[in-house]
């Protein structure tokens, strides 16, 4: 496999502005995740896919995010009138099902918003 | 918040092995214990999961005790490549897993 693969690696912008990242997950994989990792923390949940189907969202997930999986292949995940308390590091993976098995995670996309 | 809890961090001299711990004392008979581990810039990488029985793959060991309320990740002969924040998780499948803050394993020469 090629790896999930997430773009742009690193993303500088002014509060207000919005942003959108990208992620392509493994193919066939049916899981694609997003998560939040602010500096010297683990990994927060914001939301993940089956397919299309957006299936759970966090209440991190505010309404200045949103996400999409339209084909379910490939996502977006865009947020809105940025603040600074967005800069985070924005990560990305996916599995093949839902049960207890591995996620792979991509390398994630570093927000900084000034 | 986070079902286990870590020492924040940890050393180990390169060659050793590495034994990390983790208390997960609520843990509930359908929740699989999970390890993952993040090295510096990166986004984090699976290593090892288990439900009840100890389990061992190319990258390392999980000894889980028999009231399933703590774990080992064991890391047989540790490299400088093993520097990381190692994260334990438990969680009935890869849904919504909680990270919590780890254990930074220092491996030095």
């Amino acid at each position: 496999d090629t790896g999930v693969s997430q773009d742009p690696r690193h993303k500088i912008t002014k509060r207000g502005q919005n942003v959108t990242f990208r992620c392509d997950p493994i193919s066939e994989h049916n899981r694609l995740y997003w998560y939040r990792q602010t500096l010297g923390q683990g990994p927060e949940f914001l939301t993940y896919f089956q397919n299309e189907a957006q299936l759970e969202k966090s209440r991190l997930l505010s309404d200045r995010f949103s996400a999409e999986r339209p084909k379910g292949s490939f996502s977006t995940l865009e947020i809105q009138r940025t603040e600074q308390g967005d800069s985070a590091m924005y990560l990305c993976a996916s599995s093949r099902t839902g049960g207890p098995e591995k996620l792979f995670f991509g390398s994630g996309t570093q927000l900084s918003v000034l | 918040d986070a079902k286990t809890t870590q020492p924040p961090s940890m050393d180990c001299a390169e060659g050793r092995a590495a034994n990390l711990p983790c208390n997960h004392s609520t843990i509930s008979g359908n929740e699989y214990v999970y390890w993952y581990r993040q090295i510096h810039s990166q986004g984090p990488q699976y290593i090892i999961h288990g439900l009840k029985n100890n389990e061992t793959n190319e990258m390392a060991s999980l000894i889980i005790t028999e009231d399933r309320k703590s774990s080992t990740l064991i890391l047989p002969h540790a490299t400088l490549r093993d520097t990381a924040v190692y994260y334990c998780i438990v969680g009935q499948n890869t849904d919504k897993l909680i990270f919590g803050t780890g254990t930074r394993l220092q491996v030095f020469p």
